[in-house]
């Protein structure tokens, strides 16, 4: 069974940084892009980065562009996404998610809540 | 990266059916045969519900069906039921390995 487990949010203070973790699990994680999708409290879904199986190649939103770092280790299944320079419109719900299908996202974790606030 | 125009609400009677819009431009949703649709209910993670355009991954009803049309795609619930009660969000390749989100949709079973 695919699983995604997202962990590390939490309340940061604006300036701040959070680092999040994807564990994966049921599936060969290093074959996979990957991505991270953030949902505001109570607004809809922005994409906020992608890696690719290799972690050759990134990309990201330009909201976040310059202080969002996605990052993967496949030895450990893991990916990660380190927020540095946080700002309160960065508060959000993010979701990591499997690039299973074309430009499609097949599976996705249960989210973690990160609060940007004073 | 501008979101995609979905109208805020959608809604139909059991039995009925209702259709989603989403609208962006050439350099997204026109450009490319890459849309999706996702289903959320409250409090819970988004699900796959269609690919490229019109497909439909393993375990989701025939019920639910995609399709496109220059900048605009559309999601149709036919034979709609309580369960389809949710928020759907659609989502466009957007070039250069980026990807956008519609403004999502709240479908209401009457």
């Amino acid at each position: 069974e695919v699983q995604l487990v997202e962990s590390g949010g939490g309340l940061v203070q604006p300036g701040g940084s959070l680092r999040l973790s994807c564990a994966a699990s049921g599936f060969t994680f290093s074959s996979y892009n990957m991505h991270w999708v953030r949902q505001a409290p109570g607004k809809g879904l922005v994409w906020v980065s992608r890696i690719n199986s290799d972690e050759s190649d990134t990309t990201y939103a330009d909201s976040v562009k310059g202080r969002f770092t996605i990052s993967r280790d496949n030895a450990k299944n893991t990916l990660y996404l380190q927020m540095n320079s946080l700002r309160a419109e960065d508060t959000a719900v993010y979701y990591c998610a499997r690039h299973g299908v074309p430009a499609g996202f097949d599976y996705w974790g249960q989210g973690t809540l990160v609060t940007v606030s004073s | 990266q501008s979101a995609l125009t979905q109208a805020p609400s959608a809604s139909g009677s059991p039995g009925q059916s209702v259709t989603i819009s989403c609208t962006g431009t050439s350099s997204d949703v026109g450009g490319y045969n890459y849309v999706s649709w996702y289903q959320q209910h409250p409090g819970k993670a988004p699900k796959l519900m269609i690919y490229e355009v019109s497909k439909r991954p393993s375990g989701v009803p025939d019920r639910f069906s995609g399709s496109k049309s220059g900048n605009t795609a559309s999601l149709t619930v036919s034979g709609l039921q309580a369960e389809d009660e949710a928020d759907y969000y659609c989502s466009s390749y957007a070039g250069s390995n980026t990807y956008v989100f519609g403004t999502g949709t709240k479908v209401t079973v009457l």
